[in-house]
């Protein structure tokens, strides 16, 4: 079983939309978790952590639910710049395992 | 700009040739690692550091890849005998107190003939 799980999309969405990504974990020890945002043919970049009470960036909010090891990310009032693939990350131990990424398309 | 530095960005080489990258991380940062990205796919892992000593490496690491980080700053990826399987961005990151997150630099991307 992979340690992380995305749907790996695409979602195409009209501008303005809002958004929903998930993930599920497998490996109740993971102590942190983290989105990551990357562009085509670039490195991933760290979007915003995860933690147990929600938190939220702006137009973007994450959750954590560790009982059913799962992890969503909320996208609200979608831009074309939003456009990327989104990666959900699991650290556990010293390793930090990804998702393969959820590819989201902003449509004028 | 995150201040991890990879070199090459792009690498040409025929089958069977070695190829070596070299990343530095950010300066404080104790943490390293080497991570291997195809196209459609998330990074996966290969190897990780803190500070000089290799902790952890990938069971899928073949025995035709190693890494050093001699001195606990750069650290080297080397791929002998290269095949076309090898073709792929590998991604070297860094990151300071355990539990922080990691920064990638913009990736090594090999193609091999």
């Amino acid at each position: 079983r992979k340690e992380v799980e995305q749907d790996p999309g695409p979602f195409n969405v009209p501008e303005g939309a809002t958004v929903a990504f998930n993930c599920t974990y497998s490996n109740s020890a993971s102590q942190s978790f983290f989105w990551y945002r990357q562009d085509c043919r670039k490195e991933p970049k760290l979007l915003m952590s995860v933690y147990s009470s929600g938190n939220e960036d702006g137009r973007f909010t994450a959750q954590l639910n560790r009982a059913s090891q799962y992890i969503s990310l909320l996208i609200r009032d979608s831009k074309l710049s939003d456009s990327a693939t989104y990666l959900c990350v699991v650290l556990t131990g010293n390793q930090f395992y990804f998702g393969t990424g959820t590819s989201l398309t902003v449509i004028p | 700009d995150t201040g991890v530095s990879q070199d090459p960005r792009h690498k040409i080489t025929k089958r069977g040739q070695n190829v070596t990258f070299r990343c530095d991380p950010i300066s404080e940062h104790n943490r390293l690692y080497w991570y291997r990205q195809t196209l459609g796919q998330g990074p996966e892992f290969l190897t990780y550091f803190q500070n000089e000593a290799q902790l952890e490496k990938s069971r899928l690491l073949s025995d035709r890849f190693s890494a050093e980080r001699p001195k606990g700053s750069f650290s080297t990826l080397e791929i002998q005998r290269t095949e076309q399987g090898d073709s792929a961005m590998y991604l070297c990151a860094s990151g300071g107190r355990v539990g922080n997150t990691i920064y990638f630099g913009e990736g090594s991307w090999l193609t091999v003939v």
